[in-house]
């Protein structure tokens, strides 16, 4: 089975630019998440997708960040503009974890992350 | 905010010791989950703990889960150079919109020299 497929691994862009990252989730996997992992710490949820709506967004910096899951697949994550400090790696997760009867699972499927470095 | 702290921070051993990792959380749990992070890479699902249970196996990883303490282990048995990499635990919070969600803590980085 493919994994999660994020792109693209590396992006370099000046302050107050734009950029975008893509994931593809497992197939069939309900759960869509990206996370925000700054150098030495945790990953920190950015957004949960259940489907294509949207579970918890709390911790979304709503200003500048923004995400879709138009489809119910895959999903784009925004930054617009960029700061210093959004240099991080994004990470995109799915899990089997459906609608109420389906199928559940608590383990999330990670990406290889996209590594995003603002200057 | 971080849900997990782990301890230590760091940890260097020799290929074949044990390594032992901790983990401390605050609110109430429907299960912990550890996952390992090779540098430059995604992180990778290695168990799953659930509220009610207290120790699980899996191959060369033990976890045991102390709920009245707010507390986790890790440990891995006969260390391979292959192991070295961040370890994080991640608690899932029951109930409500937030199941599912996980709050990762900052995680441990284990160095096994050969």
């Amino acid at each position: 089975e493919a994994g999660v497929a994020q792109s693209p691994r590396y992006k370099i862009i000046e302050k107050r630019q734009s950029v975008a990252f893509w994931c593809n989730p497992i197939s069939g996997h309900a759960t869509l998440y990206w996370y925000q992992q700054i150098l030495g710490q945790g990953p920190k949820l950015l957004i949960q997708f259940q489907n294509n709506g949207v579970v918890d967004d709390s911790q979304l910096p709503k200003d500048r960040f923004s995400a879709e899951r138009l489809k119910g697949v895959d999903s784009t994550l925004k930054i617009q503009p960029a700061k210093l400090e959004d240099s991080a790696v994004y990470l995109c997760a799915s899990s089997p974890k459906g609608l109420a009867g389906g199928p559940r699972s608590d383990t999330q499927y990670f990406g290889p992350g996209t590594r995003l470095t603002v200057l | 905010s971080q849900q997990g702290e782990e301890d230590p921070q760091a940890l260097s051993i020799q290929e074949g010791e044990n390594a032992t990792m901790n983990c401390s959380y605050k609110t109430s749990i429907n299960n912990l989950q550890w996952y390992r992070q090779n540098s430059g890479r995604g992180l990778v699902h290695l168990i799953l703990i659930r509220s009610n249970e207290r120790e699980k196996h899996s191959g060369r990883l033990r976890v045991t889960l102390d709920t009245s303490k707010k507390s986790s282990s890790l440990l891995i048995t006969a260390s391979r150079a292959a192991d070295t990499a961040s370890y994080f635990c991640a608690t899932a919070r029951s109930g409500g919109t937030s199941y599912g969600k996980l709050t990762f803590g900052q995680g441990t980085i284990l160095t096994v020299h050969p």
